[in-house]
Protein backbone atom coordinates (compact mmCIF):
# COMPACT_ATOMS: atom_id res chain seq x y z
CA UNK A 1 0.00 0.00 0.00
CA UNK A 2 0.96 3.53 -0.68
CA UNK A 3 2.07 5.87 1.79
CA UNK A 4 2.86 9.33 2.03
CA UNK A 5 5.15 11.04 4.86
CA UNK A 6 5.35 14.90 5.72
CA UNK A 7 7.99 15.20 8.50
CA UNK A 8 7.16 18.90 9.22
CA UNK A 9 4.16 19.21 11.62
CA UNK A 10 4.95 22.76 11.71
CA UNK A 11 6.67 25.61 10.09
CA UNK A 12 7.22 28.87 9.58
CA UNK A 13 7.89 31.85 7.68
CA UNK A 14 8.27 35.48 7.74
CA UNK A 15 6.32 37.51 4.84
CA UNK A 16 7.82 37.60 1.53
CA UNK A 17 10.44 34.95 2.16
CA UNK A 18 10.88 31.72 0.67
CA UNK A 19 9.79 28.40 2.85
CA UNK A 20 9.68 24.31 1.41
CA UNK A 21 7.69 21.83 2.92
CA UNK A 22 8.60 18.26 2.71
CA UNK A 23 6.91 15.36 1.37
CA UNK A 24 8.05 11.75 1.05
CA UNK A 25 6.20 8.82 -0.33
CA UNK A 26 6.75 5.21 -0.84
CA UNK A 27 4.74 3.13 -3.77
CA UNK A 28 5.81 0.49 -6.55
CA UNK A 29 3.79 1.87 -9.03
CA UNK A 30 5.74 3.56 -12.17
CA UNK A 31 2.46 6.02 -12.86
CA UNK A 32 0.93 8.33 -10.60
CA UNK A 33 -0.40 11.29 -9.31
CA UNK A 34 0.85 13.68 -6.72
CA UNK A 35 -0.65 16.72 -5.27
CA UNK A 36 -0.08 19.69 -2.86
CA UNK A 37 -3.65 20.64 -0.70
CA UNK A 38 -3.95 23.58 1.25
CA UNK A 39 -6.52 23.93 3.88
CA UNK A 40 -6.92 27.72 5.50
CA UNK A 41 -8.87 27.89 9.07
CA UNK A 42 -11.87 28.35 6.86
CA UNK A 43 -11.70 24.80 6.26
CA UNK A 44 -12.43 24.34 2.77
CA UNK A 45 -9.20 21.79 1.13
CA UNK A 46 -8.07 23.62 -2.44
CA UNK A 47 -5.96 21.83 -4.81
CA UNK A 48 -2.68 24.09 -4.65
CA UNK A 49 -0.57 22.07 -6.75
CA UNK A 50 -0.07 18.94 -9.26
CA UNK A 51 2.33 16.70 -10.45
CA UNK A 52 2.22 13.79 -13.01
CA UNK A 53 4.79 11.06 -12.02
CA UNK A 54 5.87 10.87 -16.07
CA UNK A 55 6.43 14.38 -16.38
CA UNK A 56 10.20 15.31 -15.35
CA UNK A 57 9.26 19.24 -15.84
CA UNK A 58 8.66 20.23 -12.02
CA UNK A 59 5.29 21.66 -11.78
CA UNK A 60 4.97 25.25 -10.94
CA UNK A 61 1.71 27.58 -10.49
CA UNK A 62 2.56 31.35 -9.56
CA UNK A 63 3.95 31.50 -6.38
CA UNK A 64 4.58 27.76 -5.87
CA UNK A 65 6.58 25.45 -7.26
CA UNK A 66 7.48 21.58 -6.78
CA UNK A 67 10.88 19.72 -6.34
CA UNK A 68 9.63 16.12 -8.02
CA UNK A 69 12.56 13.46 -7.64
CA UNK A 70 10.91 10.45 -8.49
CA UNK A 71 14.21 7.96 -7.56
CA UNK A 72 14.00 9.23 -4.28
CA UNK A 73 10.56 9.73 -4.11
CA UNK A 74 10.32 12.81 -2.20
CA UNK A 75 7.71 15.83 -3.49
CA UNK A 76 8.84 19.06 -1.95
CA UNK A 77 6.28 22.41 -1.91
CA UNK A 78 8.17 25.63 -2.68
CA UNK A 79 6.31 28.87 -1.68
CA UNK A 80 7.96 32.02 -2.93
CA UNK A 81 7.53 35.43 -1.62
CA UNK A 82 5.52 34.05 1.66
CA UNK A 83 2.07 36.07 1.95
CA UNK A 84 -0.03 36.30 5.50
CA UNK A 85 -3.15 34.22 3.44
CA UNK A 86 -0.97 31.44 2.80
CA UNK A 87 -0.88 30.44 6.30
CA UNK A 88 -2.65 26.88 6.30
CA UNK A 89 -2.15 23.37 6.54
CA UNK A 90 -0.62 21.86 3.57
CA UNK A 91 -1.20 18.11 2.50
CA UNK A 92 0.71 16.20 0.59
CA UNK A 93 -1.51 13.29 -1.42
CA UNK A 94 -0.86 10.62 -3.73
CA UNK A 95 -2.80 8.83 -6.01
CA UNK A 96 -2.60 5.83 -8.75
CA UNK A 97 -2.65 6.36 -11.98
CA UNK A 98 -3.97 3.06 -12.47
CA UNK A 99 -7.75 2.84 -13.83
CA UNK A 100 -10.48 1.90 -11.04
CA UNK A 101 -9.31 3.56 -7.95
CA UNK A 102 -9.58 7.26 -7.14
CA UNK A 103 -8.33 7.12 -3.66
CA UNK A 104 -5.96 10.06 -2.40
CA UNK A 105 -3.62 8.70 0.42
CA UNK A 106 -2.50 11.69 1.96
CA UNK A 107 0.07 12.53 4.58
CA UNK A 108 -0.57 14.25 8.05
CA UNK A 109 -0.09 17.57 7.13
CA UNK A 110 2.05 20.13 7.93
CA UNK A 111 0.70 23.36 9.78
CA UNK A 112 2.48 26.18 8.11
CA UNK A 113 2.37 29.84 9.88
CA UNK A 114 3.01 33.31 8.25
CA UNK A 115 4.83 35.78 10.83
CA UNK A 116 4.54 39.54 9.57
CA UNK B 1 -24.60 28.16 -4.04
CA UNK B 2 -21.78 27.12 -5.65
CA UNK B 3 -18.69 24.51 -5.48
CA UNK B 4 -19.36 21.80 -2.60
CA UNK B 5 -21.59 22.80 0.25
CA UNK B 6 -22.32 20.74 3.51
CA UNK B 7 -24.48 20.91 5.94
CA UNK B 8 -24.62 21.31 9.12
CA UNK B 9 -21.36 23.10 9.41
CA UNK B 10 -21.24 21.97 13.05
CA UNK B 11 -22.81 18.91 15.18
CA UNK B 12 -23.37 17.12 18.04
CA UNK B 13 -24.94 14.08 19.07
CA UNK B 14 -25.01 11.05 21.76
CA UNK B 15 -24.10 7.81 20.98
CA UNK B 16 -27.69 6.68 20.55
CA UNK B 17 -28.82 9.03 18.12
CA UNK B 18 -29.48 9.22 14.25
CA UNK B 19 -28.54 12.11 12.57
CA UNK B 20 -27.12 12.67 8.65
CA UNK B 21 -24.75 14.50 7.00
CA UNK B 22 -25.60 16.42 3.62
CA UNK B 23 -23.34 17.32 0.77
CA UNK B 24 -24.20 18.67 -2.17
CA UNK B 25 -22.55 19.77 -5.60
CA UNK B 26 -23.46 22.46 -8.09
CA UNK B 27 -20.12 21.96 -10.55
CA UNK B 28 -22.04 19.26 -12.52
CA UNK B 29 -20.09 16.25 -11.39
CA UNK B 30 -20.56 12.92 -11.49
CA UNK B 31 -18.49 11.23 -8.34
CA UNK B 32 -18.64 12.50 -4.77
CA UNK B 33 -16.45 11.26 -2.17
CA UNK B 34 -16.98 11.22 2.22
CA UNK B 35 -13.59 11.86 3.81
CA UNK B 36 -12.74 11.39 7.58
CA UNK B 37 -10.45 14.12 9.06
CA UNK B 38 -9.23 13.55 12.85
CA UNK B 39 -6.87 15.17 14.47
CA UNK B 40 -2.93 14.05 14.00
CA UNK B 41 -4.35 11.53 11.54
CA UNK B 42 -4.20 11.51 7.63
CA UNK B 43 -7.51 12.05 5.85
CA UNK B 44 -8.86 9.10 5.30
CA UNK B 45 -11.56 8.36 2.15
CA UNK B 46 -14.30 6.35 3.04
CA UNK B 47 -16.62 6.00 0.28
CA UNK B 48 -16.64 6.78 -3.49
CA UNK B 49 -19.60 7.06 -5.82
CA UNK B 50 -19.94 7.31 -9.51
CA UNK B 51 -22.96 8.34 -10.85
CA UNK B 52 -25.13 7.21 -8.06
CA UNK B 53 -23.61 3.73 -7.85
CA UNK B 54 -21.03 3.24 -4.82
CA UNK B 55 -17.54 1.90 -6.28
CA UNK B 56 -15.59 2.20 -3.21
CA UNK B 57 -15.75 1.22 1.21
CA UNK B 58 -12.81 1.76 2.78
CA UNK B 59 -13.46 -0.71 5.48
CA UNK B 60 -16.24 1.63 7.08
CA UNK B 61 -17.88 0.61 10.07
CA UNK B 62 -21.92 -0.14 9.04
CA UNK B 63 -22.67 2.55 11.99
CA UNK B 64 -21.65 4.99 8.87
CA UNK B 65 -24.25 4.51 6.16
CA UNK B 66 -23.92 6.71 2.95
CA UNK B 67 -26.82 7.20 0.41
CA UNK B 68 -26.66 8.74 -2.84
CA UNK B 69 -29.58 9.63 -4.61
CA UNK B 70 -28.27 11.78 -7.63
CA UNK B 71 -25.17 13.02 -8.87
CA UNK B 72 -25.51 15.98 -7.34
CA UNK B 73 -26.47 15.18 -3.27
CA UNK B 74 -24.46 12.50 -1.24
CA UNK B 75 -25.37 12.07 2.41
CA UNK B 76 -24.19 10.35 5.53
CA UNK B 77 -26.58 8.78 8.34
CA UNK B 78 -25.03 8.50 11.43
CA UNK B 79 -26.09 5.71 13.90
CA UNK B 80 -24.94 4.95 16.92
CA UNK B 81 -22.05 6.38 16.57
CA UNK B 82 -18.60 6.32 19.19
CA UNK B 83 -16.53 8.86 20.86
CA UNK B 84 -13.52 8.40 18.85
CA UNK B 85 -16.25 8.97 15.50
CA UNK B 86 -15.64 12.74 16.77
CA UNK B 87 -14.14 14.26 13.32
CA UNK B 88 -14.47 17.01 10.37
CA UNK B 89 -15.95 15.14 7.62
CA UNK B 90 -15.48 16.22 4.37
CA UNK B 91 -17.17 15.75 1.13
CA UNK B 92 -15.30 15.99 -2.38
CA UNK B 93 -16.70 15.89 -6.02
CA UNK B 94 -15.09 15.36 -9.60
CA UNK B 95 -16.16 15.48 -12.80
CA UNK B 96 -16.27 11.61 -12.92
CA UNK B 97 -14.75 8.70 -11.59
CA UNK B 98 -11.24 8.65 -13.52
CA UNK B 99 -9.38 5.70 -15.38
CA UNK B 100 -5.53 6.48 -16.02
CA UNK B 101 -6.79 10.42 -16.15
CA UNK B 102 -6.50 13.21 -13.93
CA UNK B 103 -9.78 14.64 -12.03
CA UNK B 104 -9.55 17.27 -9.54
CA UNK B 105 -11.37 16.94 -6.75
CA UNK B 106 -13.34 19.17 -4.92
CA UNK B 107 -13.92 19.87 -1.17
CA UNK B 108 -16.76 21.08 0.81
CA UNK B 109 -15.93 22.88 3.75
CA UNK B 110 -16.88 19.88 5.97
CA UNK B 111 -19.11 19.04 9.06
CA UNK B 112 -17.68 19.25 12.61
CA UNK B 113 -19.19 16.35 14.11
CA UNK B 114 -18.98 15.53 17.79
CA UNK B 115 -19.88 12.20 19.65
CA UNK B 116 -20.53 12.84 23.35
Amino acid sequence: AQTVTQSQPEMSVQEAETVTLSCTYDTSESDYYLFWYKQPPSRQMILVIRQEAYKQQNATENRFSVNFQKAAKSFSLKISDSQLGDAAMYFCAYRSAQGGSEKLVFGKGTKLTVNP
Amino acid sequence: ETGVTQTPRHLVMGMTNKKSLKCEQHLGHNAMYWYKQSAKKPLELMFVYNFKEQTENNSVPSRFSPECPNSSHLFLHLHTLQPEDSALYLCASSPRLAGPNYNEQFFGPGTRLTVL
